[in-house]
Order: structure tokens, then sequence, then C-alpha cells
């Protein structure tokens, strides 16, 4: 079972719109939570690195939360546009960096 | 692409033949990573390296060799013994690798590897 789980696996928004996705996570001891952006055929990116006492991070349009407790995490995009589209991949490190599967956002007009 | 490139864009290997993926970065890195990316999976960790002559196994090594001569290059072999080898291939380098990295991985924008 992967260490780190995200929700949706793939997500179809308008021009835009808002969302949020998600991601649970289960390693333990935790260090720092990144979030990337993907584009199709092209290396990840990274967007937001948060660490155990940080609550939220923003980059722009990007707004990431973490709640150490419950070991969740959410990706908020607001006014989403076309470039948007792509995958989000979610990050843990702890004793070593554990990715998610990434979950596949495609922005439409 | 911070500064790491990747040759070839695409790769085509014949089943027995053994490739070699390129992998350069120009950000003065002492580490740098070889991942393995499949549909609906995260990335996996091949191989690493911390500093030049030296590298250690990731969680799938197997079917893969790796060599760190210089710093600014770690090339990739996916060998004959890689039974699935059809796949996304990254390359990443960071300042430093320690166990609660801080330090941002820059990633190479990609090798897709076809076994036909």
């Amino acid at each position: 079972k992967n260490q780190v789980e995200q929700s949706p696996q793939s997500l179809i928004i308008l021009e835009g719109k808002n969302c949020t996705l998600q991601c649970n996570y289960t390693v333990s001891p935790f260090s720092n939570l990144r979030w990337y952006k993907q584009d199709t055929g092209r290396g990840p990116v990274s967007l937001t690195i948060m660490t155990f006492s940080e609550n939220t991070k923003s980059n722009g349009r990007y707004t990431a939360t973490l709640d150490a407790d419950t070991k969740q995490s959410s990706l908020h995009i607001t006014a989403s546009q076309l470039s948007d589209s792509a995958s989000y991949i979610c990050v843990v490190s702890a004793r070593d960096m554990r990715f998610g599967a990434g979950t596949r956002l495609t922005v439409k007009p | 692409d911070g500064g790491i490139t990747q040759s070839p864009k695409y790769l085509f290997r014949k089943e027995g033949q053994n490739v070699t993926l390129s992998c350069e970065q120009n950000l003065n890195h002492d580490a740098m990573y070889w991942y393995r990316q499949d549909p609906g999976q995260g990335l996996r960790l091949i191989y690493y390296s911390q500093i030049v002559n030296d590298f250690q196994k990731g969680d799938i090594a197997e079917g893969y060799s790796v060599s760190r001569e210089k710093k600014e290059s770690f090339p990739l072999t996916v060998t004959s013994a890689q039974k699935n080898p059809t796949a996304f291939y990254l390359c990443a380098s960071s300042m430093q690798r320690d166990l609660s990295s801080y330090n941002e991985q820059f990633f190479g924008p990609g090798t897709r590897l076809t076994v036909l």
C-alpha cells in the first residue's frame, strides 16, 4: 500500500473555476511535504513546501494546507487557467521521499 | 527544467539490449537521482548518488546500473535483466541528500523508454 494517497485520480473543471486536490499520508516520522506540478511529458516542478509547523503556504493561485495531526494536505487552485492542466504530485519526506501517484487535472475552456 | 538535461527524449530498445540514458546538470549539485514513473504510480527511486564515485541502490535497482565519474553527470544503464523497462525515466538533482531534506529536487525533462 502506497504511503501517500492522492485523490481524486483525475479531475476535469471549467476554466475560471476553483478546485481542491487531496493528499493523505502515513509516512512517519514526517519532515516536510511538497506539491509538484508535472506537465505531460515533462519533469515535475515544485510548487510549495511545508514543514511540520506550517499550516498553509501559497504560491500565486496555488495554496497548500497541511494538517500534521490527521496527516492530510490539500492543494487549492483558484481561478483555474488552461495552463493548470497537468498532474499534481504530493511528496512526503521522512527518512526518504515518498511520492503519491498524482491527480491529473484537466481545465477546459 | 532547472539546468538538468536528459537525452534522448525518446528511446526505443529491442529485447536483450542494454541502453544508456544520459543526465547532466550544471547546478553544481552534489546529489543526483534516477526515478522511474509508471502510469497510476508514484515515482520510484532506482539509484541515487550523494558524491562523485559513490552511489546507492534505491527501491527498484534490479536490472539497472549507474556511474558517477563526474559531478555533473549520472548516466543510467537499463540492462537486459530489467524485465519490464518500458517507462518514463526522470533524473533529478539536489544540493544535498540528507534523510529529511528540505533541499528541493530539480527534475530533468525525462526520457521515455519503449521496448519493442
